[in-house]
C-alpha cells in the first residue's frame, strides 16, 4: 500500500459527459501529480500541484483540469469526454525536496463508450 | 519526441538468473532517474533510483548503473525471482525538480521458474 488512495477506481460513462477523478495523497507528502497510461503506453504526464498551487503542466488537454485542495487532495476533472480519453489515470504524491521519488495510487480506469 | 526510452518490450529470463532491464535517454538535462515496477491492475511502485553525480546505486537484489555519456541507464536483477515478473518502467526527471517524471514505454519482465 502507498499511501495514496485514488478513487474511483473504476469508471465507465458515455461520451461527452464529465467525471471527476479524485486523490488523497499520502500524509505529509505535499505534492500531488497526474499521470495518464493509455492501452499500451508510458505514463504520460499531465499536470503537477503544490501545496494548492498548480506547479508545471504537460501535454493535459484543454478540457482537462484539476485542482488542489486546502486538505491537499486534489481532483482531476475530464470534461466532453471522448472514445481516446479511456484510459488508467494515475495520480502520485511526494514529499517536499531535491530528487524525491513519487508514490503512486492504485489508479482509475477510466472507459468511455 | 519520446525523451526516454526502453527499447526492449520484453525480457524472458530463467529464475536465479539475472536480468537486466536496459534505458535510454535523450536529454542531458536530467539529473535523477528512477525505476518502477508495476503489476496489473496496480500502480507502480517505486523501486530504486540514482542521482546524475552517482554511477551506481545498489539496493538489495537490485542495482541501478548510471552511463551518464552513453545517456543510458540499467537496473540489475540478481537473482532473479519468479515474483519480479511485473512491467518495469524507467523514469527521469530534471532540472527545475519540479518532480515531473518522464517515463519510458516499459519492458515487461517474465522470470520462469
Amino acid at each position: 500500500d502507498s499511501g495514496v488512495t485514488q478513487t474511483p477506481k473504476h469508471l465507465i460513462t458515455a461520451t461527452g459527459q464529465r467525471v471527476t477523478l479524485r486523490c488523497s495523497p499520502r500524509s505529509g507528502d505535499l505534492s500531488v501529480y497526474w499521470y495518464q497510461q493509455s492501452l499500451d503506453q508510458g505514463l504520460q504526464f499531465l499536470i503537477h500541484y503544490y501545496n494548492g498551487e498548480e506547479r508545471a503542466k504537460g501535454n493535459i488537454l484543454e478540457r482537462f483540469s484539476a485542482q488542489q485542495f486546502p486538505d491537499l487532495h486534489s481532483e482531476l476533472n475530464l470534461s466532453s469526454l471522448e472514445l481516446g480519453d479511456s484510459a488508467l489515470y494515475f495520480c502520485a504524491s511526494s514529499k517536499v525536496g531535491v530528487n524525491t521519488e513519487a508514490f503512486f495510487g492504485q489508479g482509475t480506469r477510466l472507459t468511455v463508450v | 519526441d519520446q525523451q526516454v526510452k526502453q527499447n526492449s518490450p520484453s525480457l524472458s529470463v530463467q529464475e536465479g538468473r539475472i536480468s537486466i532491464l536496459n534505458c535510454d535517454y535523450t536529454n542531458s538535462m536530467f539529473d535523477y532517474f528512477l525505476w518502477y515496477k508495476k503489476y496489473p491492475a496496480e500502480g507502480p511502485t517505486f523501486l530504486i533510483s540514482i542521482s546524475s553525480i552517482k554511477d551506481k546505486n545498489e539496493d538489495g537484489r537490485f542495482t541501478v548503473f548510471l552511463n551518464k555519456s552513453a545517456k543510458h541507464l540499467s537496473l540489475h536483477i540478481v537473482p532473479s525471482q519468479p515474483g519480479d515478473s511485473a512491467v518495469y518502467f524507467c523514469a527521469a526527471s530534471g532540472p527545475s525538480n519540479t518532480g515531473k517524471l518522464i517515463f519510458g514505454q516499459g519492458t515487461t519482465l517474465q522470470v520462469k521458474p
